[in-house]
């Protein structure tokens, strides 16, 4: 069975800090792995998708994550976050057939 | 507006009464999924269905729970004899068959109380 583990489930950071939110998932096989965002009173969206190809990916609002098989890990990281980027973060898979795994998720506040 | 759609937003009814969700997914996408979210927790899968058949369920719906999508277009889920436990909030999402990328919409949710 695939499990996804997301390590920090509360960051604090000030504007123009940088972010990294770390996703670590359990699963032998070939993965899909998603990065969604919820803000405030606000739907869960998609922030950016890994599938196969550039290990780096980029996402929208200047995010990016990057897929390292070695260690089954598919950290999000933002250079400069804004007080816009306060929201909920999780990390998914797809493994075997068409549902998400999701991560617990990292409620991140950005002070402005 | 485009986007998955549910209905109520937010249901609070008493232990042991019956209750119900509906889902409209975005119009042209013909795959239909239920997540289940708890406080703290993120989205777990429950059931999925492609068109109107329902081809995969987890072990978390148990059969208190049922969902159809009768016509291939919306969605229902129905929870018996509701539980203080069944408290959660109840995700939708939709997507397009040949979609390389499977992409899954997500609505705004149900949020239920039991009480």
């Amino acid at each position: 069975a695939q499990s996804v583990s997301q390590h920090n489930h509360h960051v604090i950071l000030s504007e123009a800090a940088s972010l990294e939110l770390g996703c670590n998932y359990s699963y032998g096989g070939t993965v899909n792995l998603f990065w969604y965002v919820q803000y405030p009173g606000q739907h869960l969206q998609l922030l950016l998708k890994y599938f196969s190809g550039d290990p780096l990916v980029k996402g929208i609002k200047g995010f990016e994550a990057e897929f390292i098989k070695s260690k089954f890990s598919f950290n999000l990281r933002k250079p400069s976050v804004q007080w816009s980027d306060t929201a909920e973060y999780f990390c998914a898979l797809r493994a075997a057939g068409n549902k998400l795994t999701f991560g617990g998720g990292t409620r991140v506040l950005v002070k402005p | 507006d485009t986007g998955v759609s549910q209905d109520p937003r937010h249901k609070i009814t008493k232990r042991g009464q019956n209750v119900t969700f509906r889902c409209d997914p975005i119009s042209e996408h013909n795959r239909l999924y239920w997540y289940r979210q708890t406080l703290g927790q993120g989205p777990e899968f429950l059931t999925y269905f492609q068109n109107e058949a329902q081809l995969e369920k987890s072990r978390l719906l148990s059969d208190r729970f049922s969902a159809e999508r009768p016509k291939g277009s919306f969605s229902t889920l129905e929870i018996q004899r509701t539980e203080q436990g069944d408290s959660a909030m109840y995700l939708c999402a939709s997507s397009q068959r040949g979609d390389s990328y499977n992409e899954q919409f997500f609505g705004p949710g149900t949020r239920l109380t039991v009480l």
